[in-house]
């Protein structure tokens, strides 16, 4: 069974720290991405990846950096934690000349402070 | 640029009825892709169909089907006979076929809520 797998399903951490969201998926994708869900406005991109060490900015990547040392595993960055940054945030990965079927991890709930 | 608008933020219903969940698109490209997924409680998003552009035959899979209408840029949802659990968020995307990586853009999710 294809498996995304996220870390945490729920962090809480304060203003200012240092916010690791980790994502390995099994199913030697090459596309990985990281999309946040708030209330209203839906999935939004903050970043993706199309091979390891590439990573390209999606529609909101202010605040986030993101790793992938391994085809494997996508990593989210926030480098200083800021509330507005509380949110559902979801990985996904997909074939890379597929026509574009994401698979989803659980999601993981961070709550800044 | 391109948008999704599902109008409709929640949709309540009573077990048995038929629901329709609306999805207007907008793009510049001739050549696209429509999605539905469905998000239960649990989080995690599951996809429900694919749509080419040029593919406008409406789908039904069980008790799901689907009407895409170019004229109106729509990809409407329909869950017939509704069950609990059906009771999700259901997101529809869109993606340009000219976009190599796969990106998609959502719309912001309509909750439905089957009660029994």
């Amino acid at each position: 069974d294809v498996k995304v797998t996220q870390s945490s399903r729920y962090l809480v951490k304060r203003t200012g720290e240092k916010v690791f969201l980790e994502c390995v998926q099994d199913m030697d994708h090459e596309n990985m991405f990281w999309y946040r869900q708030d209330p209203g406005l839906g999935l939004r991109l903050i970043y993706f990846s199309y091979d390891v060490k590439m990573k390209e900015k999606g529609d909101i990547p202010e605040g986030y950096s993101v790793s992938r040392e391994k085809k494997e595993r996508f990593s989210l960055i926030l480098e200083s934690a800021s509330t507005n940054q509380t949110s559902m945030y979801l990985c996904a990965s997909s074939f890379g000349l597929d026509t574009g079927e994401l698979f989803f991890g659980e999601g993981s709930r961070l709550t800044v402070l | 640029a391109q948008k999704v608008t599902q109008a409709q933020t929640e949709i309540s219903v009573v077990e048995k009825e038929d629901v329709t969940l609306d999805c207007v698109y907008e793009t510049r490209d001739t050549t696209y892709y429509l999605f539905w997924y469905k998000q239960p409680p649990s989080g995690e998003l599951v996809f429900l169909i694919r749509r080419n552009s040029f593919d406008e035959q409406n789908e039904i899979s069980g008790r799901y089907s689907w009407n895409f209408q170019k004229s109106t840029s729509s990809f409407n949802f329909t869950i017939t006979a509704s069950q609990v659990v059906d009771s999700a968020v259901y997101f529809c995307a869109l993606r340009s076929a000219t976009d190599s990586w796969g990106k998609l853009q959502f719309g912001a999710g309509t909750q439905v809520v089957v009660t029994p």
